[in-house]
């Protein structure tokens, strides 16, 4: 099936940098969504991008879709402990797709 | 505006029982997803369904798993003779009915169904 190829696979950060993660695949979407789920609750979306080159802002959160359809990244400025969880991107595959398709996630921890 | 629900949170079932979960999407929502997800891994897609009709299923087992939306009340995965290996959380996922919007899942806290 399709896949999506997210990383890092985890992060071990100092409050208050800046975080990067990526998704890839070799089959084109177009639409890509970062969700954030913590321990024991259901995936947050945080931010959804409709079109190739699309960058959007949800506060300290910056994702872009990228231009080739293929990737998305995800950053996060300026940590702060509640950033902790796993982060996944998801993405719908061309016209006439029916199902999410999601990373394998990327789990943040942050030292104090 | 509630968000989506589900319940139980937990179920235990012992081997060969039945688990029922439920979903109940949000208001104005008519698209369900269910997804499973196992323990250090993402989410897999099972099916989607609108009110009254399962539009994919392509990722349900053949087998012992099936779900329905009917017209009035949740939507409802139906997992029969259950094995250790359906041990898992289950998401429910709604989005709404048209729009650019529609391609935004809004998800469940889970049921995390445990298999003695």
């Amino acid at each position: 099936g399709q896949q999506l190829n997210q990383s890092p696979q985890s992060m071990f950060i100092q409050e208050g940098e800046d975080v990067s993660m990526n998704c890839t695949s070799s089959s084109i979407f177009n639409t890509w969504l970062w969700y954030k789920q913590d321990p024991g609750e259901g995936p947050v979306l945080l931010i959804a991008l409709y079109k190739a080159g699309e960058l959007t802002s949800n506060g300290r959160l910056t994702a872009q879709f990228g231009i080739t359809r293929k990737d998305s990244f995800l950053n996060i400025s300026a940590s702060i402990p509640s950033d902790v969880g796993i982060y996944f991107c998801a993405g719908w595959l061309g016209q006439g797709a029916q199902k999410l398709v999601f990373g394998q996630g990327t789990r943040l921890t942050i030292n104090p | 505006n509630a968000g989506v629900m589900q319940n139980p949170r937990h179920l235990v079932r012992r081997r060969g029982q039945e688990a029922r979960l439920r979903c109940s999407p949000m208001k104005g929502h008519s698209h369900v997803y269910w997804y499973r997800q196992l323990p250090e891994e993402g989410l897999k897609f099972m099916v989607y369904l609108q009110k009254e009709n399962i539009i994919d299923e392509s990722g349900m087992p053949k087998e012992r798993f099936s779900a329905e939306f009917p017209k009035e009340g949740p939507s409802i995965l139906r997992i029969q003779q259950v094995v250790r290996g359906d041990s898992a959380a289950y998401f429910c996922a709604s989005s709404p009915r048209t729009g650019g919007s529609s391609r935004e899942q809004f998800f469940g806290p889970g049921t995390r169904l445990t298999v003695l």
